[in-house]
């Protein structure tokens, strides 16, 4: 069954703490995407890959790392650095054409604590 | 740069009614354009998109979506409402051109909040 997936669900971090968020797909697209999402504001792009080992800031990078060691995982770090983590975060994938549509995954609600 | 505007924060109607949810875009050239609707605590599922060719593109679940060039329009719209279309729709654009670091972002608007009531 292919597709893109998020763990965990729900996360709770403490104020300080590092944490990453899974992201993992199975549809071979080489395109990857990680969104914040808060409420009134849509998504904002936070971080894109287009192929393993490369990736791109997004609008809002500060506070947040990512790796592409692997094409089907794109993990995403929400470090001690970022002032206001507490959202919903999704991340996406494509195949590296523009008319083609993204595939998200059911996203990762973060709380901080 | 590339933008989307979505300029109702909701939108109500009445169920059996039609239904528009619009949008805007600033993007040089011919952009690709795409909608996508959101649930509860869940990611976005594509629901339609346009590339070239004919206007009207439709979609899943019954919608349509009209592309206005010149009015630089894509808006969403079924013409009898249910009320499980009520969620959260999200218009998006990506502009064909692949130069630098722009390539191919895609790029959402604020999203419209569709109220169908019984």
């Amino acid at each position: 069954d292919g597709g893109i997936t998020q763990s965990p669900k729900y996360l709770f971090r403490k104020e300080g703490q590092n944490v990453t968020l899974s992201c993992e797909q199975n549809l071979n697209h080489d395109a990857m995407y990680w969104y914040r999402q808060d409420p009134g504001q849509g998504l904002r792009l936070i971080y894109y890959s287009q192929i393993v080992n490369d990736f791109q800031k997004g609008d809002i990078a500060e506070g947040y790392s990512v790796s592409r060691e692997k094409k089907e995982s794109f993990p995403l770090t929400v470090t001690s650095a970022q002032k206001n983590p507490t959202a919903f975060y999704l991340c996406a994938s494509s195949i590296e054409e523009g008319d083609t549509e993204a595939f998200f995954g059911q996203g990762t609600r973060l709380t901080v604590v | 740069a590339q933008s989307v505007a979505q300029p109702e924060d909701q939108v109500n109607v009445a169920e059996g009614n039609p239904l528009t949810v619009k949008c805007t875009y600033s993007v040089s050239g011919n952009p690709y354009l795409f909608w996508y609707v959101q649930y509860p605590n869940r990611g976005l599922q594509f629901l339609l998109k346009y590339i070239t060719g004919d206007n009207l593109v439709k979609g899943s679940y019954g919608f349509e979506a009209e592309f206005n060039k010149s009015q630089t329009s894509f808006h969403l719209k079924k013409p009898s409402a249910l009320v499980s279309d009520s969620a959260l729709y999200f218009c998006a654009v990506r502009d064909p051109r692949r130069w630098g670091d722009s390539s191919y972002k895609l790029i959402f608007g604020s999203g419209t909040r569709l109220l169908v009531r019984p």
